[in-house]
Formats: structure tokens, C-alpha cells, sequence
């Protein structure tokens, strides 16, 4: 079974340029989450999305927005890059949302490096 | 929020050794887990354990939820269980927002 895959892998921008990463969860997985994760620390959350709607959101600036589209994959859009963006950003899914079920595992897939110049 | 403090913070051991890392946790939790992220950033499902023991070949964890803690034993260490090892918890309440620990850098020496 494939497992979450994350699109592209590596990516240079300019600070000011947008960025959009793509996620496409595990099959039959409908929730849907992004974290940043910064050289040093541990994965911070920013969004989760369930049945294309936002679930929860993270302590970050507007610049930073998402999506779920109907096949339940999402995207992650930053706007006005700054040097501090450049991360490792990190898209989990899991079962969890449907129906009051909660706490389930979630599985993360490959990242996409971000470098802002 | 949820604090989630792991130690040690860097582990170096020789190869063959075992080892036992520690996650603490501030508030009851209906997920707990642990990951090992690899040297390309992978992170890497070990054990969903919000509470109980599980056991897999040289891993093993058990969380203590009444008690807040969890640990992981790595045992008969390889150079390829080297990397950072995280503990990452949600609160039985809110979305689903995983709150990870600083993490263990495990050092495996040949």
C-alpha cells in the first residue's frame, strides 16, 4: 500500500516568491495535517483539515494557508517567504475525525524540504 | 498546551548496547507516539502507545499514562537504529494536532 507521499522533495525559493507543497494521504484516510519542522527541533504543528475543512491551526502567521480537496489530498500555500520558512514540512494522515474517532495513528510522509534565499 | 520533555538529549553508544529513553508528558493523552526520524527525515512509526506495553523485535514501549511517562528500550543497538527518536502526544480533546517532544539523538557506534 502506498503510504503519504508529499510533492516536490526539494524546493529553493526567494524570500518575497509563494510556495505551494502537495500531499496525497494514505487511501481511506480523510484527515489530513501539516507540520514545519526546523533544523534542530521537533515537527510543529500548523493545519489540520478534515473532510476539507479546517480542523485546527497552529501558531502561525496568515501568510501560511491550506486545502483539501474532495479526494482528500491538500496543498500547504506560504506566501511572502522569509528566511526563516526554510524547514522540513511534514504532512501526516490518519483515520481520525470521522465520527468522534480521535487519537488515532497518524503516518507522515517523506517531507519537502524548503530553502528560502 | 500539552509540554512534552524527552531525555536524554544525545545518546552515544556502542554498538550491541542497550538503551532506554524517557518522554514525559504534562496532561492525560489518547495518543501517544513514537517516531524515528532517519538521517533524510523520514519519520518512522515505531509504536502507537497511548498507554500499556507493546514490543517489537529489539524495540519495546511502555507508557504509564496515570503517570504521565513513556519509555522506549532499544535493545542489542545496531548503527542503524541511529538518528533522532521523538515522542509526540494529543490531549483526549481538540483537533488532532500532535505535540512533539525535542527529541533523543541516538548515536550508534560500529
Amino acid at each position: 500500500d502506498a503510504g503519504v507521499t508529499q510533492s516536490p522533495t526539494h524546493l529553493i525559493k526567494t524570500r518575497g516568491q509563494q510556495v505551494t507543497l502537495r500531499c496525497s494521504p494514505i487511501s481511506g484516510h480523510k484527515s489530513v495535517s501539516w507540520y514545519q519542522q526546523v533544523l534542530g527541533q521537533g515537527p510543529q504543528f500548523i493545519f489540520q483539515y478534515y473532510e476539507k475543512e479546517e480542523r485546527g491551526r497552529g501558531n502561525f502567521p496568515d501568510r501560511f494557508s491550506a486545502r483539501q480537496f474532495p479526494n482528500y489530498s491538500s496543498e500547504l500555500n506560504v506566501n511572502a517567504l522569509l528566511l526563516g520558512d526554510s524547514a522540513l514540512y511534514l504532512c501526516a494522515s490518519s483515520l481520525e475525525g470521522a465520527g468522534g474517532v480521535t487519537g488515532e495513528t497518524q503516518y507522515f510522509g517523506p517531507g519537502t524540504r524548503l530553502l528560502v534565499l | 498546551g500539552i509540554q512534552v520533555e524527552q531525555s536524554p538529549p544525545d545518546l552515544i553508544l556502542q554498538e550491541g548496547a542497550n538503551s532506554t529513553l524517557r518522554c514525559n508528558f504534562s496532561d492525560s493523552v489518547n495518543n501517544l507516539q513514537w517516531f524515528h526520524q532517519n538521517p533524510w527525515g523520514q519519520l518512522i512509526n515505531l509504536f502507537y502507545i497511548p498507554s500499556g506495553t507493546k514490543q517489537n523485535g529489539r524495540l519495546s514501549a511502555t507508557t504509564v499514562a496515570t503517570e504521565r511517562y513513556s519509555l522506549l528500550y532499544i535493545s542489542s543497538s545496531q548503527t542503524t537504529d541511529s538518528g533522532v527518536y521523538f515522542c509526540a502526544v494529543r490531549p483526549p480533546f481538540g483537533n488532532e494536532k500532535l505535540t512533539f517532544g525535542t527529541g533523543t539523538r541516538l548515536t550508534i557506534i560500529p
